[in-house]
């Protein structure tokens, strides 16, 4: 069974703080991704990762960052937290079968910052 | 530009069809597919459907796509209380690097 974990299922910050989500999965998949979900706006992917050290920019990577040194662990990071980074942060992971990428989310976490 | 579109709610009984549309631009996309999401939680792929196939059962559900009018639907018979979350579709983009969703369809039901 796929596993993906987040390290904080509700999180609370001030403006201003650098902010570190983590995630981690078992099972050795290369394909790991940020999203952010806010109400009627759906999922918008942040970043994501196809390898160790290595990552894409998304549809909306202002005012974050993304680290991956190992390939089970993918961390977003605000280096900066602003209000409107206040959201339900999603993370997911896939391997790359031929022709398909069915992504495995983690259970979310909701970050408000103050 | 890629689009993924679908209705945003959808409220029905307890024991009857649910049917969730979706529209998406991308007619090369490989897979298609049907996330589910409950409260609180985060999203649980149901099923997910190859582009060279027009059905797919899988017990309750059945996903139909039409190609042509790159439509995607999925049919949830004897619909429960439990089936009450948000349903997303996606398909892959252009690139093939990541899934497009849309925004979801909150499913609503009442017994």
């Amino acid at each position: 069974d796929v596993k993906v974990t987040q390290s904080s299922r509700y999180l609370v910050k001030r403006t201003g703080e650098k902010v570190f989500l983590e995630c981690v999965q078992d099972m050795d998949h290369e394909n790991m991704f940020w999203y952010r979900q806010d109400p009627g706006l759906g999922l918008r992917l942040i970043y994501f990762s196809y390898d160790v050290k290595m990552k894409e920019k998304g549809d909306i990577p202002e005012g974050y960052s993304v680290s991956r040194e190992k390939k089970e662990r993918f961390s977003l990071i605000l280096e900066s937290a602003s209000t409107n980074q206040t959201s339900m942060y999603l993370c997911a992971s896939s391997h790359r079968q031929r022709g398909t990428d069915t992504q495995y989310f983690g259970p979310g976490t909701r970050l408000t910052v103050l | 530009g890629e689009d993924v579109e679908q209705s945003l709610f959808l409220s029905v009984r307890e024991g009857d069809s649910s049917v969730i549309n979706c529209t998406y631009t991308d007619s090369s996309s490989t897979y298609l597919y049907w996330y589910k999401q409950e409260p609180g939680a985060g999203l649980q792929l149901l099923t997910y459907i190859f582009s060279n196939m027009d059905m797919k059962q899988d017990q309750r559900l059945t996903v139909l796509l039409n190609k042509k009018d790159k439509h995607l639907s999925l049919r949830i018979a004897d619909t429960q209380t439990g089936d009450s979350a948000i349903y997303f579709c996606a398909e892959n983009n252009q690139a093939g690097t990541a899934l497009i969703f849309g925004k979801g369809t909150t499913l609503s039901v009442s017994s």
